[in-house]
Order: C-alpha cells, then sequence, then structure tokens
C-alpha cells in the first residue's frame, strides 16, 4: 500500500530536550515536505526537499532543521524545542513538481 | 508571496443541504488549485484539482471551478451528507516546473447535521 509514515503519532517533550520525528515514504517519490499546522493559520510548509541531499527552507524553517539522506526518508529535527513549537506535524511526499501530495498521518508535539 | 484566503469557518449545515466554500488566491505566472479533506484524526487528502483557467476538478459529488478573472476556487456540493463533516483546506501550487511546494488556506470546518 502507498504511504507515508510518521512517528511517533504523539509527543510530549520538554524544553530544550533535542527530538526528531521519521518520516518515511514508499512510492519513490523524489519531492517531500514538513508542514506545521495551528488553528487559524492552515498548514505552513517548514522545509522542503527536491531529492536526496537537496534541501530549502519553507515557509518557517526557525528551529527546525531536516536531512534527505536516503530518498524514503526525510526526519524532522528540533535541536532545542520550545512552547511554540507546540503544533501538529505533516510530512508529504509527491512523485514530481507536479505530483499529486501524500500526506501522512501527523504527528502531535506538545512542549512543555 | 503565493496566498490562499479562505471563507472563516465553522460552517455548520442540515443533511441535504447546498455548500459554498470560497477561495481566493493571489499568486504569479498560473498556478494549479486544489482543495484538500482532512477528516477527524486523519491526514491531508486530496479531494479535486484543476491545472488551468476555466479546469472544473470534480470527486465525490464536489466541484470547483478555476476562475483566472475572478482568481477564486470555490468548493461546492449539491447536498450534503453527514459523513463530509471534515476541515476542507484550498491549495495552490506555483507553476510549472517550481519546486516550491503547496500554499494553503487556513481551512473551514465543516458539520454536516443529521
Amino acid at each position: 500500500e502507498a504511504q507515508v509514515t510518521q512517528n511517533p503519532r504523539y509527543l510530549i517533550t520538554v524544553t530544550g530536550k533535542k527530538l526528531t520525528v521519521t518520516c518515511s515514504q514508499n512510492m519513490n517519490h523524489e519531492y517531500m515536505s514538513w508542514y506545521r499546522q495551528d488553528p487559524g493559520l492552515g498548514l505552513r510548509q517548514i522545509y522542503y526537499s527536491m531529492n536526496v541531499e537537496v534541501t530549502d527552507k519553507g515557509d518557517v524553517p526557525e528551529g527546525y532543521k531536516v536531512s534527505r539522506k536516503e530518498k524514503r526518508n526525510f526526519p524532522l529535527i528540533l535541536e532545542s524545542p520550545s512552547p511554540n513549537q507546540t503544533s501538529l506535524y505533516f510530512c508529504a511526499s509527491r512523485l514530481g513538481s507536479e505530483g499529486e501530495q501524500y500526506f501522512g498521518p501527523g504527528t502531535r508535539l506538545t512542549v512543555t | 508571496g503565493d496566498s490562499v484566503t479562505q471563507m472563516e469557518g465553522p460552517v455548520t449545515l442540515s443533511e441535504e443541504a447546498f455548500l459554498t466554500i470560497n477561495c481566493t488566491y493571489t499568486a504569479t505566472g498560473y498556478p494549479s488549485l486544489f482543495w484538500y479533506v482532512q477528516y477527524p484524526g486523519e491526514g491531508l487528502q486530496l479531494l479535486l484539482k484543476a491545472t488551468k483557467a476555466d479546469d472544473k476538478g470534480s470527486n465525490k459529488g464536489f466541484e470547483a471551478t478555476y476562475r483566472k478573472e475572478t482568481t477564486s476556487f470555490h468548493l461546492e456540493k449539491g447536498s450534503v451528507q453527514v459523513s463530509d463533516s471534515a476541515v476542507y483546506f484550498c491549495a495552490l501550487s506555483p507553476r510549472r516546473g517550481s519546486a516550491r511546494q503547496l500554499t494553503f488556506g487556513s481551512g473551514t470546518q465543516l458539520t454536516v447535521l443529521p
């Protein structure tokens, strides 16, 4: 089954404790993205990647890092999480710049 | 930069009522336009899309027409069902060949009552 998976689905952590949210897709897609969803703001793009070792900033990259060492994986790293990063995070992938975007199920992060 | 503006919700309708959710956009060039739906506890799913002016996207009884003259892509359904209760997002993708990903509106919560 074609899908995008994220782990963990729920995470509660404390300020400053480094964390990684994993994302994996099994569709051999080149493009992958991370979004955060906040009430009244819709989805905002954090980072995106056009292929292995090629990444770029989205609209709200501050406080986040990403890496793309393999085509299927695109982890999101919070080196020093802060409460304003409490949000619902979605990973997505697409075949090319024109392809349909597939979303993961989301990761709800709470930073206290 | 690119932006998408959706009508604010929440929207509450009775079953079989007519639905319109307004969406307007600002973009350079000729973007592709999308409607995504998010059911409770799930990720976003593509509902329909249109890639050029005057195209009509349709799926599951929903329709939207790409209107370049009014920069709009309003979502409509003639008779909603309880199962249509979800959050609906309008989105655009920049001009062909751009690596930039989707720009989303703020979402509209729809609740359909039996």
